[in-house]
């Protein structure tokens, strides 16, 4: 089973920052398999990043994804207010067929 | 456009078993492009997928959860179903149901539309 790593798990930042974000997979992943997304509080997840680099539909150019192997990337190029959230990285392996998830990495306000 | 709906009962007492429908609006659970899947969420933890499925009725399953989890779809009424049986206090959980992309091709797979969640909890 394919274990991720998020770090870090808290990232206390200040609007118009920068935010770069870790996913660490313990034995190679398929960009195809590699997803991020946003929750906030009282609130479902929601996908922000497929294929590893792919902006999700109505997702705002100031998230990217990047990376490859083991080691994945999200960045938010100047964080808006409504980005303090908990993001996660997915991964999904297929021997056996397994989603997994990250614990996430909180983003919150300096 | 397409929108997800959890329903269920919000509590159900140890040794039970837990029974979720999902009911997909505004588009069709038997498109071959997508599969379905529940994921759950502990209180203040991360996320779990549990299984998924095809409209077809092929089924994959969480290892971890595999002998307690069935995952159904009903694609006359437009709903799949999930139950968890010999619950305990560690299934206490949102669950959600959510489309899965991708899986069909192999391609860019990932859970793209989610429902708002439903809590359950297990209580005697």
């Amino acid at each position: 089973e394919i274990v991720l790593t998020q770090s870090p798990g808290t990232l206390s930042l200040s609007p118009g920052e920068r935010a770069t974000l870790s996913c660490r997979a313990s034995q190679s992943v398929s960009s195809s398999y590699l997803a991020w997304y946003q929750q906030k509080p009282g609130q479902a997840p929601r996908l922000l990043i497929y294929g590893a680099s792919s902006r999700a539909t109505g997702i705002p150019d100031r998230f990217s994804g990047s990376g490859s192997g083991t080691d994945f990337t999200l960045t938010i190029s100047r964080l808006e207010p409504e980005d303090f959230a908990v993001y996660y990285c997915q991964q999904y392996g297929s021997s056996p067929p397994l989603f997994t998830f990250g614990p996430g990495t909180k983003v919150d306000i300096k | 456009q397409l929108q997800l709906q959890e329903s269920g009962p919000g509590l159900v007492k140890p040794s039970e078993t837990l029974s979720l429908t999902c009911t997909v609006s505004g588009g069709s659970i038997s498109s071959s492009s997508y599969y379905w899947g529940w994921i759950r969420q502990p209180p203040g933890k991360g996320l779990e997928w549990i299984g998924s499925i095809y409209y077809s009725g092929s089924t994959y399953y969480n290892p971890s959860l595999k002998s307690r989890v069935t995952i159904s779809v009903d694609t006359s009424k437009n709903q799949f179903s999930l139950k968890l049986s010999s619950v305990t206090a560690a299934d206490t959980a949102v669950y959600y149901c959510a489309r899965l992309r991708g899986y069909s091709y192999g391609y860019r797979v990932a859970f793209d539309i989610w429902g708002q969640g439903t809590m359950v909890t297990v209580s005697s």
